[in-house]
């Protein structure tokens, strides 16, 4: 079946504008997550949804930082305020149940200039 | 706060051999799951092996095993015949089973491997 899938593939925004990236997760899976990935560098977890509640927001980077999840589908991360800081792989992974493994987006390239 | 540690920020073999990927990690629960993941150019992770901290027996995967040592905290990744295709950034995952934190996963900085011909 379809795998996670993110839009868009990359984005280009100038430091400042505001940009959402999105997540359409496996169909049927419960728990969707959002993870940021610097250059060169690991996953850093971001917040993740069980149902469309988020029980854990504490990885958010700052308050410019939100997401939203609707209808156990499809999940949307706003950036407001980009800035330069903010340039990396943002992947969305989604799993059947909280328990399960991971399954990984292609991710979104942002790059703020 | 758990840790995971890949020591290793490159490592090449040859192409039908066999090499080890390390990893430790530090926690103090004794109820988990440690993953590998790959990520080749694509940047697509694919999840490669799971192993649950309370199974002794060590996963397997084909050509892709695992070394689990939970009093060392341990969990090295052994690819045996090598294949080109297996050249990309190997991540090692730690996840907890109960708790406030159960949703996420931590990643070590990962280990780049070079399959040479």
């Amino acid at each position: 079946g379809a795998g996670v899938s993110q839009s868009p593939s990359n984005k280009v925004t100038e430091k400042g504008k505001d940009v959402e990236l999105r997540c359409d997760p496996i169909s049927g899976h419960t728990a969707l997550y959002w993870y940021r990935q610097r250059l060169g560098q690991g996953l850093e977890f971001l917040i993740y949804f069980q149902g469309n509640s988020a029980p854990d927001k504490s990885g958010l980077p700052s308050d410019r930082f939100s997401a939203e999840r609707t209808g156990e589908s499809v999940s949307t991360l706003t950036i407001q305020r980009t800035q330069q800081e903010d340039s990396a792989v943002y992947l969305c992974a989604s799993s059947l149940v909280l328990q399960e493994a991971q399954y990984f987006g292609p991710g979104t390239r942002l790059l703020v200039l | 706060a758990q840790t995971v540690t890949q020591s290793q920020p490159e490592m090449s073999v040859q192409e039908a051999e066999t090499v080890t990927l390390s990893c430790t990690y530090d926690t103090s629960e004794s109820d988990y799951y440690l993953f590998w993941y790959k990520q080749p150019p694509s940047r697509q992770m694919i999840l490669v092996i799971r192993q649950e901290a309370y199974k002794q027996q060590n996963a397997t995967e084909n050509r892709f095993s695992v070394n689990f040592q939970k009093a060392a905290k341990s969990f090295s990744l052994k690819i045996s015949d090598s294949q080109l295709g297996d050249a990309a950034m190997y991540f090692c995952a730690y996840r907890e089973n109960y708790g406030g934190s159960q949703g996420n996963l931590i990643f070590g900085k990962g280990t780049k491997l070079s399959v040479k011909p």
